[in-house]
């Protein structure tokens, strides 16, 4: 069975610094694995998906992750944090069916000025 | 057009009474998916549609819980004769079709007293 595990469900960074949010997958098929954003009182949005195509995925806002298959890795990076990005992150993998999302229990990302 | 849209925002009952939980999916959307967040914890999948197949109802905790799908667009989850364990985030999402990238709505939040 699948299963996403987030490490930290708080992470604190300075204004400008590196943001580095992690999650581990276990997976017994090839996944597809995502990264999505909740801002404060909205909904879910995704902020990048890897299907299979390049290991290093490129997302909205400057957000990118890389799959690294050997560590069942998905850590999303961002080199520069901005108080904009203050929100809880969430990574996703695909079930044996490849629609139903097994989720992580999520990251709240905390920027200081 | 506009996005995944759920109704309402906020519902507050009492333990033991009924509650429907609307969601209107983006228009052309074939697919539909309800995750409940409960605090502090990931998504949990519940239910899906995908045309007018029958849904896939695994994630549903208990025989109170029901959806139903509309016309092959708007769905209500009804969760009946409510516990105070079922207060969470109920959140809807669509996608072209099945496998495809969720759009999610803002989420109804539920508090059973």
């Amino acid at each position: 069975a699948q299963s996403v595990t987030q490490l930290g469900s708080h992470v604190s960074v300075s204004e400008g610094a590196l943001v580095l949010l992690r999650c581990n997958y276990s997976s017994s098929v090839p996944p597809y694995l995502f990264w999505y954003v909740q801002y404060p009182n909205q909904g879910l949005q995704l902020l990048l998906k890897y299907t299979s195509a390049a290991t290093l995925v490129k997302g909205i806002n400057g957000f990118e992750a890389e799959f690294k298959k050997s560590e069942t890795s998905f850590h999303l990076t961002k080199p520069s944090a901005h108080m904009s990005d203050a929100a809880e992150y969430f990574c996703a993998v695909s079930g044996d069916s490849n629609y139903q999302l097994i989720w992580g229990a999520g990251t709240k990302l905390i920027i200081k000025p | 057009g506009a996005g995944v849209s759920q109704s309402p925002s906020n519902k507050v009952t009492e333990k033991g009474k009924d509650v429907e939980l609307r969601c209107d999916p983006i228009s052309g959307h074939t697919a539909l998916y309800w995750y409940r967040q409960s605090l502090g914890q990931g998504l949990e999948f519940l239910i899906y549609f995908q045309g007018n197949s029958a849904p896939d109802k695994s994630g549903l905790p208990s025989d109170r819980f029901s959806a139903e799908r509309t016309g092959g667009s708007v769905s209500t989850l009804t969760i009946q004769r409510t516990q105070q364990e079922d207060s969470a985030v109920y959140l809807c999402a669509s996608s072209l079709d099945l496998g495809g990238t969720q759009y999610f709505g803002p989420g109804t939040r539920l508090l059973v007293l």
